[in-house]
């Protein structure tokens, strides 16, 4: 099945800095990599999320890249704000399979 | 509109104790999926069901674990003779489209914290 790694674990940025998020999938068949913020005690949102027949989508101070051919996607957030601290969760969705399959959390903390 | 809504957000469960936990999905939502999320890591996939049909039941961990929805909407998902390993976060997640399907979006619940003593 799919393998997903997401690094780094923890990251501090201070506040107006950028923060990059990287995770790889092993599985060519995935097409689909949402990105989820979770807040403590609160349930994973999707900020952005990415098709596989597009290499880069952008939402404001948020953007995604996609490396299909290196089997990698980045999580770039611009001028951080403290509201942007949680834990962000890549994930990735093969087209035969129903799940998304997680990466393990990065735990983002914007010091003001 | 609403979105999708577990109860109990907390339970705490003594050892061998059977549990049972609920998850409503966004209305006329055909996909539903339960993940279990342990402290500090994502969650990972337990069960999918388009509408009523269970149709990928590969993560659940063992035998003590069920999965329903028997109406295609509300859903549950029981524990029987829990253990302290069960103990995690159990998230329901609903889709509006069935699953496999390239970017379905999967809108999560707050989730049940389940802590077995």
């Amino acid at each position: 099945g799919e393998n997903v790694e997401q690094h780094p674990s923890t990251l501090s940025v201070q506040e107006g800095d950028s923060a990059v998020i990287k995770c790889t999938y092993s599985d060519s068949a995935s097409n689909y990599f949402p990105w989820y913020k979770q807040e403590l005690g609160k349930r994973p949102q999707l900020i952005i999320d990415i098709r596989s027949n597009v290499g880069e989508k952008k939402d404001q101070r948020i953007a995604v890249t996609l490396n299909k051919t290196a089997k990698h996607f980045s999580l770039h957030i611009t001028e951080t704000q403290p509201e942007d601290s949680a834990v962000y969760f890549c994930a990735a969705n093969p087209i035969t399979g129903n799940q998304f399959y997680f990466g393990t959390g990065t735990s983002l903390t914007v010091i003001p | 509109g609403a979105g999708v809504s577990q109860s109990p957000r907390y339970k705490v469960a003594k050892r061998g104790q059977d549990v049972a936990l609920r998850c409503d999905p966004i209305s006329g939502h055909v996909s539903l999926f339960w993940y279990q999320q342990a402290l500090g890591q994502g969650p990972e996939f337990l069960t999918y069901f388009q509408n009523e049909a269970q149709l990928d039941k590969s993560g659940l961990p063992s035998d003590r674990f069920f999965a329903e929805r028997p109406e295609g909407s509300v859903s549950t998902l029981k524990i029987q003779r829990t253990q302290q390993e069960d103990s995690a976060v159990y998230l329901c997640a609903s889709g509006k489209l069935a699953g496999g399907y390239r970017g379905n979006e999967q809108f999560f619940g707050p989730g049940t914290r389940l802590t077995v003593l």
